[in-house]
C-alpha cells in the first residue's frame, strides 16, 4: 500500500540554522511527491514536488531531492526565518489525485 | 481567479445533530476531494467526487456520513447524527483533472467541534 513516514517534531531553531526534514514513503508504483506548508489556520499550501527519481523539487529556498533508492524526499533549507514556522507534511500520489500524507512535522523558527 | 471557498470556517455542533460542509472548487475544476484531519495528525482522506458522481469513498466512514457534487452548486459533505469524535478540521481540494501536472488546489477548511 501507500504510506508516508515523515520526522516527528515538533522542532525548534534559531533564525539562520539549517533545516533538514526526513520523510520516507511506501508506495506501490511510481509516485509523485509533494511537499505541504499549513500556516497556523490556514489550509495547505503546495511547496514543491517532484514527479520522478532524482528530480529536485525547489521553491522559496526550500528543496527536496526524489531518492528512489532510498525511498526519501527529505525537505532542506539552508538558513530559515521566523516567517518559516508552520506544519510542514509530505505527500505522495500515484494515479488518481488523493493523496496521502504524512503526519506533519511542526517547525518553530525564533528570532 | 477565487481559490477553493469552503463554508463555514468554524462549525459547532450538539452531539446528535447534522453537520453541513460545502465546497466550491476554483473555476474549471471539476474534481474535488475531501480530507480530514484529526488535532496533531496530517490529513486522512475521505472521498473523491467528480460532478455528481463519487469515484472513490474508501476512506469515507460507512455510516453517517455521505458526500455528494451536483451539476450546480458546491460540493457537501454530509454528517450525520455527530459525535465528539468527528470534531476535526475537514479540508476540500480540487484540481482540474487527474493527469500529471494538474495539482490539486486546498481551501482553508471547516474546523468542526462537536459538544
Amino acid at each position: 500500500g501507500n504510506s508516508v513516514t515523515q520526522m516527528e517534531g515538533p522542532v525548534t531553531l534559531s533564525e539562520e540554522a539549517f533545516l533538514t526534514i526526513n520523510c520516507t514513503y511506501t508506495a506501490t508504483g511510481y509516485p509523485s511527491l509533494f511537499w505541504y506548508v499549513q500556516y497556523p489556520g490556514e489550509g495547505l499550501q503546495l511547496l514543491l514536488k517532484a514527479t520522478k527519481a532524482d528530480d529536485k523539487g525547489s521553491n522559496k529556498g526550500f528543496e527536496a531531492t526524489y531518492r528512489k533508492e532510498t525511498t526519501s524526499f527529505h525537505l532542506e533549507k539552508g538558513s530559515v526565518q521566523v516567517s518559516d514556522s508552520a506544519v510542514y507534511f509530505c505527500a505522495l500520489k500515484t494515479g488518481a489525485n488523493n493523496l496521502f500524507f504524512g503526519t506533519g512535522t511542526r517547525l518553530t523558527v525564533i528570532p | 481567479n477565487a481559490g477553493v471557498m469552503q463554508n463555514p470556517r468554524h462549525l459547532v455542533r450538539r452531539r446528535g445533530q447534522e453537520a453541513r460542509l460545502r465546497c466550491s472548487p476554483m473555476k474549471g475544476h471539476s474534481h474535488v476531494y475531501w480530507y480530514r484531519q484529526l488535532p496533531e495528525e496530517g490529513l486522512k482522506f475521505m472521498v473523491y467526487l467528480q460532478k455528481e458522481n463519487i469515484i472513490d469513498e474508501s476512506g469515507m466512514p460507512k455510516e453517517r456520513f455521505s458526500a455528494e457534487f451536483p451539476k450546480e452548486g458546491p460540493s457537501i459533505l454530509r454528517i450525520q447524527q455527530v459525535v465528539r469524535g468527528d470534531s476535526a478540521a475537514y479540508f476540500c481540494a480540487s484540481s482540474r483533472g487527474i493527469e500529471e501536472g494538474t495539482e490539486a488546489f486546498f481551501g482553508q477548511g471547516t474546523r468542526l467541534t462537536v459538544v
